[in-house]
């Protein structure tokens, strides 16, 4: 079945760092990929929808210079956390769609420290 | 706006119990309901879905899911659980209008099964 790759699953970075997170579609084209961010205890949030090939949409209230995303190719986007801060960490989460359904990535546990 | 409620925070249950897992939605039109299960380390996987037709939806694992339109409600069940049903629940709604809208998720129910 489909699969959506996401890499690191763990990361730790000092505040004012940048953090790039990876997500790959392993066996399909994925045109449009979610990010979404979960806080403890709170939801899955989308944060941005990728479209493969052009600007990312981002939700209201979710900074586009801070949260960078690139679709670049049909099976791969990335997501850039740029300067870091402690308020940034959080579970940060990929979903590419696939015929109708979605397709998870593992996530990504980020930890500013 | 839309919204999805999921009642419970933690649930715990032994083994053979049956499991009800509670979820509301808020949104007047037709909808698209999923349940996601994500174990320990691993990604969300789909359980089952409601898009239209039976409102009694079987999924993967013995799970089901009746759609009370009425109720605005997509509660998810199992008549006995085992200890590897340990995981997080997650109801989650689209709207229809665009083949690759997103989803908008619950808080998630994490469900823990004593042996």
């Amino acid at each position: 079945g489909a699969v959506v790759s996401q890499h690191p699953s763990r990361v730790i970075c000092k505040s004012g760092t940048s953090v790039k997170i990876e997500c790959r579609s392993l066996d399909f084209q994925a045109t449009t990929m979610f990010w979404y961010r979960q806080f403890p205890k709170q939801s899955l949030m989308l944060m941005a929808t990728s479209n493969e090939g052009s600007k990312a949409t981002y939700e209201q209230g979710v900074e586009k210079d801070k949260f960078l995303i690139n679709h670049a190719s049909l099976t791969l986007s990335t997501l850039t956390v740029t300067s870091a801060h402690p308020e940034d960490s959080s579970f940060y989460i990929c979903s590419a769609g696939n015929r109708g359904g979605y397709t998870f990535g593992s996530g990504t546990r980020l930890t500013v420290v | 706006a839309q919204s999805v409620s999921q009642h419970n925070h933690h649930v715990i249950l032994s083994e053979a119990a049956s499991l009800e897992l509670g979820c509301n939605y808020s949104y007047g039109g037709t909808v698209n309901l999923f349940w996601y299960v994500q174990y320990p380390g691993q990604h969300l996987q789909l359980l089952l879905k409601y898009f239209s037709g039976d409102p009694l939806v079987k999924g993967i694992k013995g799970f089901e899911a009746e759609f009370i339109k009425s109720k605005f409600s997509f509660n998810l069940r199992k008549p006995s659980v085992q200890w590897s049903d340990t995981a997080e629940y997650f109801c989650a709604l689209k709207t229809p209008g665009g083949s690759q809208g997103n989803l908008i998720f619950g808080k998630g129910t994490k469900l823990s099964v004593k042996p």
